[in-house]
């Protein structure tokens, strides 16, 4: 069974500062990869995905991820955080050989901005 | 992409009652819809599959008679917890299966049982 590590479980970031979300996978082969944002008591919000190809992404809101086979890992960066990046960021993980596409979600960053 | 609406955002209910949350595609015919629960600061935990005219596929260690999940249309499918108890208070999100490209995510509904 595929699974997801997000080892952070807090950072603080200051506001222009870059920020790196880390994220490790465990499967067979190269699953589907997503980033999703949350913002307090909302729903998800896509922010990137990774199928196949250029393993360097780019997504909205000026994030942009890169696939490293070798180290099973998709982590998610941003050059320079606004205050409004304050949230809940989430790694998923697709199993391409199943029907449908269920997601296995990472244990969640939440990242706080300080002014 | 597909918007998704959920409801209620909130609900509070007593002890012992069900409650039945919504999740619509407003803009998109859904075959396959995807019920999750996210426990304060946890992350999101898939609950079921719930396939238009058909019965709903449960993951391991959720309950099928208490969380019912019917999917009558291609633009609705719900989700009741039954006979409700203060462990069911949790964050219930449902997602509309869009193909590989984009799960489609609602806004949530926070349950709280009293």
């Amino acid at each position: 069974a595929q699974s997801v590590t997000q080892p952070d479980i807090h950072i603080t970031v200051s506001e222009g500062a870059s920020l790196e979300l880390r994220c490790n996978y465990s499967y067979g082969a190269t699953p589907y990869l997503f980033w999703y944002v949350q913002s307090p008591g909302q729903g998800l919000q896509l922010l990137l995905k990774y199928f196949s190809g250029d393993t360097l992404v780019q997504g909205i809101k000026g994030f942009e991820a890169e696939f490293k086979r070798s180290q099973s890992s998709f982590n998610l960066r941003k050059p320079s955080v606004h205050w409004s990046d304050a949230a809940e960021y989430f790694c998923a993980v697709g199993d391409p050989q199943a029907a449908g596409n269920k997601l296995t979600f990472g244990g969640g960053t939440r990242v706080l901005v300080k002014p | 992409g597909a918007v998704v609406s959920q409801h209620p955002s909130r609900v509070i209910c007593k002890s012992g009652t069900s409650v039945k949350i919504e999740c619509r595609s407003l803009d998109f015919q859904a075959t396959t819809m995807f019920w999750y629960r996210q426990f304060p600061k946890q992350s999101l935990m898939l609950m079921a599959t719930s396939n238009e005219g058909s019965k709903a596929t449960y993951e391991q260690g959720v309950e099928k008679d208490k969380f019912l999940i019917n999917h009558a249309s291609l633009t609705l499918s719900t989700l009741t917890v039954t006979s409700a108890h203060p462990e069911d208070s949790s964050f219930y999100i449902c997602s509309v299966e869009g193909g590989w490209t984009e799960a489609f995510f609602g806004q949530g509904t926070r349950l709280t049982v009293v």
